[in-house]
């Protein structure tokens, strides 16, 4: 079965530090990961995905997230926080033994301190 | 191109009603998959369709039903509400499920 963990309900970060949300997978095979990002009344926006080759991808609005298959971890990073980020962040995984639907983990909500 | 829409954006229902929303697919998608997200809550996988066929489902009874027209838009339907169906319910088209998913703003409902 596939699933994802997200171990951190809430990060703060101040403006123009690092950010680093955090996320472990488990599947079998090979996985197909992504992140997403919910504001306030609003549906989910795709920020990157992972499906195979390079281990750092970069995605939206600056976004980039590290695979480490040995660690199962896919943590998605920015270098320089912006207010703008604060919002909800999802990290998903593909059901590729079933109908390709994503199980998404339980959020982290970003608040990035002016 | 268009994005994914949903209609109605928020709905109020009591107990024991019926409900359907709606969703129309982006440009080009034959795939849409409904979610259900609780408040606090991820996503959580209801059903999929694809090309009018239902090709997937997750945890939900039977009461949780679905349509996909043959322009790919889909209709979801809950019979005999229950509070606990209170949650925002989003909707999101792809390409045959194997690639990235388009999701729309979804559809808050609330049942009393």
């Amino acid at each position: 079965a596939q699933s994802v963990a997200q171990p951190e309900d809430q990060v703060n970060v101040a403006e123009g530090n690092p950010l680093t949300v955090k996320c472990t997978y488990s599947v079998s095979g090979n996985p197909y990961l992504f992140w997403y990002v919910q504001y306030p009344n609003r549906g989910l926006q795709f920020l990157l995905k992972y499906i195979t080759g390079d281990n750092l991808v970069k995605g939206s609005y600056g976004f980039e997230a590290e695979f480490n298959k040995s660690q199962t971890s896919f943590h998605l990073k920015k270098p320089s926080a912006l207010v703008s980020d604060s919002a909800l962040y999802f990290c998903a995984v593909r059901d590729i033994a079933g109908a390709n639907n994503l199980f998404f983990g339980t959020g982290t909500r970003l608040t990035v301190i002016p | 191109e268009t994005g994914v829409t949903q209609s109605p954006t928020h709905l109020i229902k009591t107990r024991g009603q019926q409900v359907t929303l709606r969703c129309s697919s982006q440009s080009g998608h034959n795939t849409v998959s409904w979610y259900q997200q609780a408040l606090g809550q991820g996503p959580q996988f209801i059903f999929q369709y694809y090309r009018e066929e239902e090709n997937g489902r997750g945890n939900f009874p039977p009461r949780f039903s679905g349509l996909q027209f043959p322009n790919y838009s889909s209709e979801l339907n809950v019979n005999a509400l229950e509070l606990d169906d209170s949650a925002l319910y989003l909707c999101a088209s792809s390409l045959d499920g194997t690639r990235g998913y388009t999701f729309g703003s979804g559809t808050r409902l609330t049942v009393v």
